[in-house]
C-alpha cells in the first residue's frame, strides 16, 4: 500500500492564479481531510469528507474548494491564490470517522504564493 | 467549536529525563484525545490515544493521562532520547463531531 499521497511536492503560485492540489489514499479509508499548517499555528481543518459525494467545511475554508467523486481521491481546489494562503497542506485519511480513528497523513504540499 | 490550548511551546531536557506536555480542552463532551510526532520536514504521526472512558495509557516510554473533570490531558515521555525530539501536537475530538482540533504544537529538545 501507498498509504496517503499527495501531489505537488512543492508548488510556486502567483496572486490570482489558481491549482489543484491532488490527495489519494489506497486503503479504502471513509474519511478524508485537508489540514493548512502554519508556524506556531498547529494544524488547521480545511475541509473534510465522510465518504463519496460528502464534504464538508473546516475552521478555515475559506478560498478553498473539494469535491469528492470517489473514496479514494480527495483534491483541494484554490480558486484564487493569495499570499495568505502560503502554508504547508496535509491530507489525511482515517478508516472511519468515529474513533479511535487514527489519522494518516500524506508527506504535504509546500506552496508559496508570490 | 472546541478550542485546544496546548503548553508549553517549547521544551528542553536533558537526555534520560522526562518531558511532560500539557493540553486542555474546552468542549466538555469531547471523547478522543490522540497525540502526534512530527519531525523536521516529516508528516505527522499518531503515537498515542486515549478515549474519554480511560483515564491513563502507557505505551512503553510514553503515557497519556486525561482528566475529564477538569477537561485536560498531559503527555508523558520518560527516559527521553536525542530521537524523541521533535514537535508534538495534541488535538481533540467533539462528541457528534467528525474533526479533529488540534493544538499549536510543543517543540521538544533532548540534549544529548
Amino acid at each position: 500500500n501507498a498509504g496517503v499521497t499527495q501531489t505537488p511536492k512543492f508548488q510556486v503560485l502567483k496572486t490570482g492564479q489558481s491549482m489543484t492540489l491532488q490527495c489519494a489514499q489506497d486503503m479504502n479509508h471513509e474519511y478524508m481531510s485537508w489540514y493548512r499548517q502554519d508556524p506556531g499555528m498547529g494544524l488547521r481543518l480545511i475541509h473534510y469528507s465522510v465518504g463519496a459525494g460528502i464534504t464538508d467545511q473546516g475552521e478555515v475554508p475559506n478560498g478553498y474548494n473539494v469535491s469528492r467523486s470517489t473514496t479514494e481521491d480527495f483534491p483541494l481546489r484554490l480558486l484564487s491564490a493569495a499570499p495568505s494562503q502560503t502554508s504547508v497542506y496535509f491530507c489525511a485519511s482515517s478508516y472511519s470517522s468515529a474513533p479511535p480513528n487514527e489519522q494518516f497523513f500524506g508527506p504535504g504540499t509546500r506552496l508559496t504564493v508570490l | 467549536g472546541e478550542n485546544v490550548e496546548q503548553h508549553p511551546s517549547t521544551l528542553s531536557v536533558q537526555e534520560g529525563d522526562s518531558a511532560v506536555i500539557k493540553c486542555t480542552y474546552s468542549d466538555s463532551a469531547s471523547n478522543y484525545f490522540p497525540w502526534y510526532k512530527q519531525e523536521l520536514g516529516k508528516r505527522p504521526q499518531l503515537i498515542i490515544d486515549i478515549r474519554s472512558n480511560v483515564g491513563e495509557k502507557k505505551d512503553q516510554r510514553i503515557a497519556v493521562t486525561l482528566n475529564k473533570t477538569a477537561k485536560h490531558f498531559s503527555l508523558h515521555i520518560t527516559e527521553t532520547q536525542p530521537e524523541d525530539s521533535a514537535v508534538y501536537f495534541c488535538a481533540a475530538r467533539g462528541a457528534g463531531s467528525y474533526q479533529l482540533t488540534f493544538g499549536k504544537g510543543t517543540k521538544l529538545s533532548v540534549i544529548p
